[in-house]
């Protein structure tokens, strides 16, 4: 069984367009991660969640917004799609606590923005 | 803000020969992680430092956190061409928050 599962792997759209990338996790893990990973590789955190509670919100445009219903999925809507959203984004996911961060990155989400 | 740098950003060596990236951050860490990048994969946890001067091996892979908890590095011995990938450090800062700051990078390419 997949531990961090995302859905699509591969995602290619139009500017302008509004698209949702889903991520769960079945680890039992109360935090969870968005992170955005560029052309040059250099990966960065946009949003957590512990238990479904928003804990980290970095400098993101606000036409990117996370949802999580439940401790187990953490999904990212993304409106207005710009050239610049074109990356990798990752989920990830680990038990809660400060000193035990070990976090589990799903497969990657690429998202194509044309 | 925290920021973590890595160097070398690339690093090209011959099969067989050592491999050494550093790990500096703006600021002192409350513990410090690694991870590997394959090719096309995604990140994948190697180790967590906490104490200050800690020295950590995973075979050919040896971890240190510098005494003032604020630089790393990862040191690989005889590197083979399973090896290849992105290293990746990741800091958490002293305040003990969620967040982790991941380093830049450094890729390294072994030649066979």
């Amino acid at each position: 069984d997949t531990a961090v599962s995302q859905t699509p792997k591969y995602l290619v759209t139009q500017m302008g367009n509004d698209k949702s990338i889903k991520c769960e996790q079945n680890l039992g893990h109360d935090t969870m991660y968005w992170y955005k990973q560029d052309s040059k590789k250099f990966l960065k955190i946009m949003f957590s969640y512990n238990n479904k509670e928003l804990i980290i919100n970095e400098t993101v445009p606000n036409r990117f917004s996370p949802k999580s219903p439940d401790k187990a999925h953490l999904n990212l809507h993304i409106n207005s799609l710009e050239l610049g959203d074109s990356a990798v984004y990752f989920c990830a996911s680990s038990r809660q606590g400060a000193s035990t961060g070990t976090q589990y990155f799903g497969p990657g989400t690429r998202l194509t923005v044309l | 803000g925290q920021q973590v740098m890595q160097i070398p950003q690339y690093q090209h060596v011959q099969e067989g020969e050592d491999f050494t990236t550093y790990c500096n951050s703006s600021t002192t860490l409350s513990n410090i992680q690694w991870y590997k990048q394959r090719p096309g994969g995604h990140p994948v946890f190697l180790i967590q430092l906490v104490k200050s001067g800690e020295v950590k091996k995973q075979k050919r892979l040896t971890f240190q956190f510098g005494e003032a908890k604020k630089n790393s590095s990862l040191h690989i011995t005889a590197t083979q061409t399973t090896d290849v990938g992105t290293y990746f450090c990741a800091g958490q800062g002293a305040s003990g928050t969620y967040k982790y700051i991941f380093g830049t990078g450094t890729r390294l390419k072994v030649l066979a």
